[in-house]
């Protein structure tokens, strides 16, 4: 069975830095894309982007580049996103999902919360 | 990328059809057949619907089905469910340069 297992809810103040990770299994984590999307409290998904564990190649959204990291451990078959530095504007659900074809998102993670808060 | 455009909500009863649209440009959803739909039920992860345009993914009720008419895609859901409302997000790919994806702003739908 396909998984993705994301890490759990953090709360964390301005200025502090975070990864959080996505872990994948049931599947050859390799061989497949992995993306990030976030969704703000109320609104709706946007695109961050995407890294291929297989060769660690990764692209960013234009919105977030240079706002984020996304990187990938192919050998615990695990995705990251981070952030050097927090603002309340990170607060958000995140969410990893596996990409099969040009865009198909077809297995998700249950999510990350991420809370920014002085 | 500029957000697809879908209407914030639609609504039908029990049994009866209804059809969610998503405008793009001819940049994304009228420049390729790479548009897919996702559902999402409060607190949850999105769930894939539909795949490029018109592709159900295994597990998917055929009252799910997807078309495409230039920079418009639609989403019609037949039939209607007491457990199909939900938010449903069209998504288009964008082309090669950063592999970019763009998402639809979302449309509410409600089973009367």
């Amino acid at each position: 069975e396909v998984q993705l297992v994301q890490s759990g809810a953090e709360v964390k103040k301005p200025g502090e830095s975070l990864k959080i990770s996505c872990k994948g299994s049931g599947y050859s984590f390799t061989s497949y894309w992995i993306g990030w999307v976030r969704q703000m409290p109320g609104k709706g998904l946007e695109w961050m982007g995407i890294i291929y564990p297989g060769d660690s190649d990764t692209r960013y959204s234009p919105s977030f580049q240079g706002q984020v990291t996304i990187s990938a451990d192919k050998s615990i078959s695990t995705a990251y996103l981070q952030w050097s530095s927090l603002k309340a504007s990170d607060t958000a659900m995140y969410y990893c999902a596996r990409r099969n074809g040009y865009n198909n998102l077809d297995y998700w993670g249950q999510g990350t919360l991420v809370t920014v808060s002085s | 990328q500029s957000a697809l455009t879908q209407p914030p909500s639609a609504s039908g009863s029990p049994g009866q059809s209804v059809t969610i649209s998503c405008t793009g440009t001819s940049s994304d959803v009228g420049g390729y057949n790479y548009v897919s739909w996702y559902q999402q039920h409060p607190g949850k992860a999105p769930k894939l619907m539909i795949y490029e345009v018109s592709k159900r993914p295994s597990g998917v009720p055929d009252r799910f089905s997807g078309s495409k008419s230039g920079n418009t895609a639609s989403l019609t859901v037949s039939g209607l469910q007491a457990e199909d409302e939900a938010d449903y997000y069209c998504s288009s790919y964008a082309g090669s340069n950063n592999f970019d994806v763009v998402f639809g702003g979302g449309t509410k739908l409600t089973v009367l």
